[in-house]
């Protein structure tokens, strides 16, 4: 099973309000990811969590907070978005991350956000 | 660095027609390779791997093989189907800082027509 879930599917928000995106994988990987993809665009890379902490941020802004309360669980939370965050933003896990690893990143299929 | 160029397409096609979508890339070390698949609406699901030079990926009929001479990783497929109309991404996996990422091309829409 190569199973990613992402809730919610879709997502309307206001630019004032605080909302959380989750994403939930039960296939023992230990590295998970966030990624944002504009429409028409490849996904870029936000945020990757290695063993339930923070490995890399791709200078994202504060705006978007990433949470990795356990080795299954993934939450981004938002707050105050700007009507340019509207995306699609992909949840990926992978078994492990480290350098020559080259383990393979499984994808769920996304929530759709969109900030009036 | 390491980047990944492929043809932006969109690229139609007949049902039963032979595909074949470029992906060449620049990367320092072993890169890993990869083909994703996004159906419209959906998130990405991999369609094939290679993790070293002259390894063939395939999977669906698909194939690609990793060519270290030309940097090249070229997705073929010998008679496409009209479920097979997607975008698909070539993406190549590195090693940096103690760190892996995935860098992703710009992607290439099909659409097979019956």
């Amino acid at each position: 099973d190569t199973e990613v879930t992402q809730t919610p599917k879709h997502l309307v928000m206001g630019m004032t309000n605080k909302k959380s995106l989750k994403c939930e994988q039960h296939m023992g990987h230990r590295a998970m990811y966030w990624y944002k993809q504009k429409a028409k665009k490849p996904p870029e890379l936000m945020f990757v969590y290695s063993y339930e902490k923070l490995s890399i941020n791709e200078s994202v802004p504060s705006r978007f907070s990433p949470e990795c309360p356990n080795s299954s669980l993934l939450n981004l939370h938002l707050h105050a978005l700007q009507p340019e965050d509207s995306a699609l933003y992909l949840c990926a896990s992978s078994l492990r991350e480290g350098q020559g690893v080259g383990d393979t990143q499984y994808f769920g299929p996304g929530t759709r956000l969109t900030v009036l | 660095g390491n980047s990944v160029t492929q043809m932006e397409g969109p690229v139609t096609l007949s049902e039963e027609a032979f595909l074949t979508i470029n992906c060449t890339y620049t990367a320092t070390g072993y890169p890993s390779l990869f083909w994703y698949v996004q159906y419209p609406g959906e998130g990405l699901q991999l369609l094939l791997k290679a993790t070293k030079a002259d390894d063939k990926g395939s999977n669906k009929g698909f194939e690609a093989t990793y060519r270290k001479e030309t940097t090249s990783f070229h997705l073929e497929k010998g008679s496409v189907q009209v479920s097979d109309s997607a975008v698909y991404f070539c993406a190549l996996r590195f090693s940096q800082g103690g760190s892996e990422k995935l860098v992703f091309g710009k992607g290439t829409k099909l659409t097979v027509n019956p």
